[in-house]
């Protein structure tokens, strides 16, 4: 059982190029979420997908897209990177995202770290 | 516009000693609070939580407190150890969509 997964650990780009960064887990989870980290800006949310066959924008959104390619695989992808792009991404999943007065945890992958020259 | 904020980037403790990180949050409709610890080249790894209708919630030496009313919260560690020398993110939970919000984080060292 290796959780959530995701590949590569560590990639650099140069402005304008594009990649897709993968992202699996075998907890038979419905909901799987993109964010990116940032020095003193914390966990933001990219993109998420609630359950397979739906996603949905986060908080910060612009200059990427996300493919649900069904329930383990949620993959991140950036058409033509910017130095903006630079950062630690984290994929995670929650066996559902819950609403109302239910916590849901959300376990988390190891990263990817981006580097856009 | 910080939702969810840890106005402290740095502690520093002694062994044996207590931590208390803190997290303040502006808006009512989060319904849970979760604390997450991270360690350098890993995922966050979830910590311990505390529903809104809650003020405390206790797991070994982890103790969350919640107050409404200030709209703050913390996490106590006692007694503290080196290996929770971590980054610790305070995240709110939406009550309408099941979203998390963190906080900058906060980087504690224990030292021995």
């Amino acid at each position: 059982n290796a959780g959530v997964t995701q590949t590569p650990k560590f990639q650099v780009l140069k402005t304008g190029q594009s990649m897709t960064l993968q992202c699996a887990q075998d907890m038979n989870h419905n909901s799987m979420y993109w964010y990116r980290q940032d020095p003193g800006m914390g966990l933001r949310l990219i993109y998420y997908s609630a359950s397979e066959g739906t996603t949905d924008k986060g908080e910060v959104p612009n200059g990427y897209n996300v493919s649900r390619l069904n329930k383990r695989e949620f993959s991140l992808r950036l058409e033509s990177a910017a130095p903006s792009q630079t950062s630690v991404y984290f994929c995670a999943s929650s066996a559902s995202q819950r609403r109302g007065p239910r916590q849901e945890t959300q376990y988390f992958g190891p990263g990817t770290r981006l580097l856009v020259l | 516009d910080q939702q969810v904020k840890q106005n402290s980037p740095s502690l520093s403790v002694q062994e044996g000693r207590i931590s208390i990180l803190n997290c303040d949050y502006t808006n009512s409709m989060f319904d849970y609070f979760l604390w997450y610890k991270k360690y350098p080249a890993e995922g966050p790894t979830f910590l311990i939580s505390i529903s809104s209708i809650k003020d405390k919630n206790e797991d070994g030496r982890f103790t969350v407190f919640l107050n409404k009313s200030a709209k703050h919260l913390s996490l106590h560690i006692v007694p503290s150890q080196p290996g929770d020398s971590a980054v610790y993110f305070c995240a709110a939970k939406w009550s309408n969509t099941g979203k998390l919000i963190f906080g900058q984080g906060t980087t504690l060292q224990v030292k021995p």
